[in-house]
C-alpha cells in the first residue's frame, strides 16, 4: 500500500513565478491536509479538504495560494507569483473520513526555494 | 491558539545513551498528542500517539512518551538509542477530536557511533 506521495520532492522557481506541488493520497483516502514548515519553524496548517471541497482554509494566504483537490487526480497546491518568502518545505496528510481516533499519513514533502 | 514548545533544537548523543526530548503545549482542555519522525530523505511518520487512557504510551522501536497534564508536557523518551534514530522528531497537538495538528519547531537528533 503506497504511502502520501508528494512531488516533485524539489522544486526551484525564480520570483514571480508558478509553484505547482502535488499530493497523491494513500488509497481509500478521501481527506487531504496541506502544512508549512518554514526555516525553523514548525509545521503550520494551511487548508483541508476533501474531494471536491475545500473544508477549511483558514491557515492559507489570502493572496496568491490555492488549493483543489478533484475527483479525479491528485491535490494540488498552486502558488501563484512565488516571492523569496514562500521558501519552506509543504507537506501534504491523508486520513481516511472522520473519526475519534483517525490518524493522518504525511509525504515527504516538497522543498520550495525561490530564487 | 495551540502553541507547541520543544524545548531543544538540536541534540547530540552517542549510541547507547539515553534520549529525552520536551514538548509542552499550551492548550488546558482535551487534546490529543503525537510524536512524529523524520528520518532524513523519508516522509513524516508517527511514532506513537495518546488519545485517552494510561498516559504512559509506548510506540514504535522502542520510544515512549508520558502525558502529564498538570505540567502540559508530552515528553519523549528512549531508553538508548541507536544510529539509527538519527532524525528530526515532531511534537504535535490537536483539540480533542479536531484535524488541525499544532507541531512544535522539532528537534534534531543526531547520534554518533
Amino acid at each position: 500500500n503506497a504511502g502520501v506521495m508528494q512531488n516533485p520532492r524539489h522544486l526551484v522557481r525564480r520570483r514571480g513565478q508558478e509553484a505547482r506541488l502535488r499530493c497523491s493520497p494513500m488509497k481509500g483516502h478521501s481527506h487531504v491536509y496541506w502544512y508549512r514548515q518554514l526555516p525553523e519553524e514548525g509545521l503550520k496548517f494551511m487548508v483541508y479538504l476533501q474531494k471536491e471541497n475545500i473544508i477549511d482554509e483558514s491557515g492559507m494566504p489570502k493572496e496568491r495560494f490555492s488549493a483543489e483537490f478533484p475527483k479525479e487526480g491528485p491535490s494540488i497546491l498552486r502558488i501563484q507569483q512565488v516571492v523569496r518568502g514562500d521558501s519552506a518545505a509543504y507537506f501534504c496528510a491523508s486520513s481516511p473520513p472522520q473519526g475519534i481516533d483517525t490518524e493522518a499519513f504525511f509525504g515527504q514533502g516538497t522543498r520550495l526555494t525561490v530564487v | 491558539a495551540q502553541s507547541v514548545s520543544q524545548h531543544n533544537h538540536h541534540v547530540i548523543l552517542s549510541e547507547a545513551a539515553s534520549l529525552e526530548l520536551g514538548c509542552n503545549y499550551s492548550y488546558g482542555g482535551t487534546v490529543n498528542l503525537f510524536w512524529y519522525v523524520q528520518y532524513p530523505g523519508q516522509h513524516l511518520q508517527l511514532l506513537l500517539k495518546y488519545f485517552s487512557g494510561d498516559p504512559l504510551v509506548k510506540g514504535i522501536k522502542g520510544f515512549e512518551a508520558e502525558f502529564i497534564k498538570s505540567k502540559f508536557s508530552f515528553n519523549l523518551r528512549k531508553p538508548s538509542v541507536q544510529w539509527s534514530d538519527t532524525a528530526e522528531y515532531f511534537c504535535a497537538v490537536n483539540y480533542y477530536n479536531d484535524y488541525k495538528l499544532s507541531f512544535g519547531a522539532g528537534t534534531t537528533v543526531t547520534v554518533r557511533a
